[in-house]
């Protein structure tokens, strides 16, 4: 059974607007926690932001910010005034345990100058 | 560099050819991770190392592959007798330790292909 859902396949978005980048996750566990990474058309993974089950404020790292809605199972991506630079590949991701990262599928982002 | 190293950062070999994958962790990372990337789609989890034990093989998707990290720190994916389906590009990450709350860092991959 697919773990993580990222419904958007591509996102255009104008240079300095914001985007939400949408995911959803399916978990029976209480703890697990919750990645967002960027792919540029170089190749590199590159963590973003983290969000933990237990914490109760949503997870901030400069431009970024996860919208976490626990009891919807969701995590979405927030980028505030978006840059050229920001258009890769954005691929959410959940942990379970020491091993278990499943990944999505991916949004392609795309930022309009 | 500090992040993680992975060579060749390309590899093409011909069907039947065994081929070696080498990931080298950030120092000081127990946790060590190899993922499966095909064209357009997420990382797909293959194997996990905590230290040189490999605690999780459950990814691999068949014999043919195997992955080693005998001194705890250089980790070696090996497939054998290649097929045209594992052309892809093969990440590695390491993490701090195995935590959950423990981002994994990631190489720049290798992008085999397969003639």
């Amino acid at each position: 059974a697919q773990k993580i859902t990222q419904t958007q396949p591509g996102m255009f978005v104008q240079e300095k607007e914001a985007v939400t980048l949408d995911c959803t996750y399916d978990t029976s566990d209480q703890s697990y926690g919750l990645f967002w990474y960027k792919q540029p058309s170089s190749g590199e993974m590159i963590f973003l932001i983290y969000q933990g089950s237990y914490d109760e404020q949503n997870a901030t790292e400069g431009r970024y910010s996860l919208n976490f809605q626990k009891a919807r199972k969701s995590a979405n991506l927030v980028i505030s005034a978006s840059q050229l630079g920001d258009s890769a590949m954005y691929f959410c991701a959940m942990r379970e345990g020491p091993s278990d990262m499943r990944f999505g599928a991916g949004t392609r982002l795309t930022v309009k100058p | 560099g500090a992040g993680v190293s992975q060579s060749p950062r390309y590899k093409v070999a011909k069907r039947g050819q065994d081929v070696a994958l080498r990931c080298d962790p950030i120092s000081g990372h127990v946790s060590l991770f190899w993922y499966q990337q095909a064209l357009g789609q997420g990382p797909e989890f293959l194997t996990y190392f905590q230290n040189e034990a490999q605690l999780d093989k459950s990814g691999l998707p068949s014999d043919r592959f195997f992955a080693e990290r005998p001194e705890g720190s250089v980790s070696t994916l090996k497939i054998q007798r290649t097929q045209q389906e594992d052309s892809a590009v093969y990440l590695c990450a390491s993490s701090l330790e195995g935590a959950r709350n423990q981002p994994q860092h990631f190489g720049d991959g290798t992008r085999l292909s397969i003639l």
